[in-house]
């Protein structure tokens, strides 16, 4: 069965500090896709990355970045010189064959000023 | 603007009387899907539409009812709402129901069933 953890339920940091977020997932499919997801205080989902399970290469936009084991079962999200815009709910979730996304619980993530 | 719209936003009502929550898309998505989001839990699937005429339990389906008469549409039905149906009501679409494609959401529906 899919399952998504993100075991750190609240993070509090200063703005410009780097926060990691850590997400693992299981799954036994061996084609699969991890999303990340970021909830604003205004309560609306966004997009903010899809990774297949065949593409283990990292990622970087800007001052986000995804890093992708598989050999741990992770799809770690780290945020850079955080920002009080930054403060919200992250999502991982995992999708198999039909389009149907298994989510984790959330992170959330207050920057302080 | 592409967009999924949810109508209504917000809605306190009681026990047992029947509520639809609508859910339009205008990106000719053909797979839409409804999810609920509770504290601690995340988001978790209640039903999902492949495409029109074709829907399919998600994770927690009871209590529920959907229908996808059209491809834009795709309401999600309490008939006898319950007090632990109280959440946040997510709709969501995708151009086809393949399990890569990024899903758009709407701004959400938050249900208070007294």
């Amino acid at each position: 069965a899919q399952k998504v953890t993100q075991a750190q339920t609240e993070i509090s940091v200063v703005e410009k500090e780097d926060v990691t977020l850590d997400c693992v997932y299981e799954t036994r499919d061996t084609t699969y896709y991890l999303f990340w997801y970021k909830q604003p205080p205004s309560g609306e989902l966004v997009f903010l990355i899809r990774r297949n399970s065949f593409d283990e290469q990292n990622e970087i936009s800007g001052r986000y970045s995804w890093n992708f084991q598989k050999s741990t079962s992770s799809f770690n999200f780290t945020i850079t010189a955080s920002q009080v815009v930054d403060s919200a709910v992250y999502f991982c979730a995992l999708s198999e064959r039909v389009n149907k996304l298994v989510f984790g619980a959330g992170t959330i993530l207050r920057v302080k000023s | 603007e592409a967009q999924v719209t949810q109508n209504p936003r917000y809605l306190i009502t009681v026990t047992g009387k029947k509520l639809t929550v609508t859910c339009s898309q205008n990106m000719n998505h053909e797979y839409m899907s409804w999810y609920r989001q509770d504290p601690g839990l995340g988001l978790r699937q209640i039903y999902y539409s492949m495409n029109v005429e074709v829907t399919d339990k998600g994770d927690v389906p009871e209590g529920y009812k959907v229908s996808r008469k059209e491809k834009r549409n795709f309401p999600l039905i309490l008939e006898s709402p319950s007090p632990n149906q109280t959440s946040l009501y997510f709709c969501a679409s995708s151009f086809r129901g393949y399990s890569n494609q990024p899903q758009h959401f709407g701004d959400g529906t938050r249900l208070s069933i007294l």
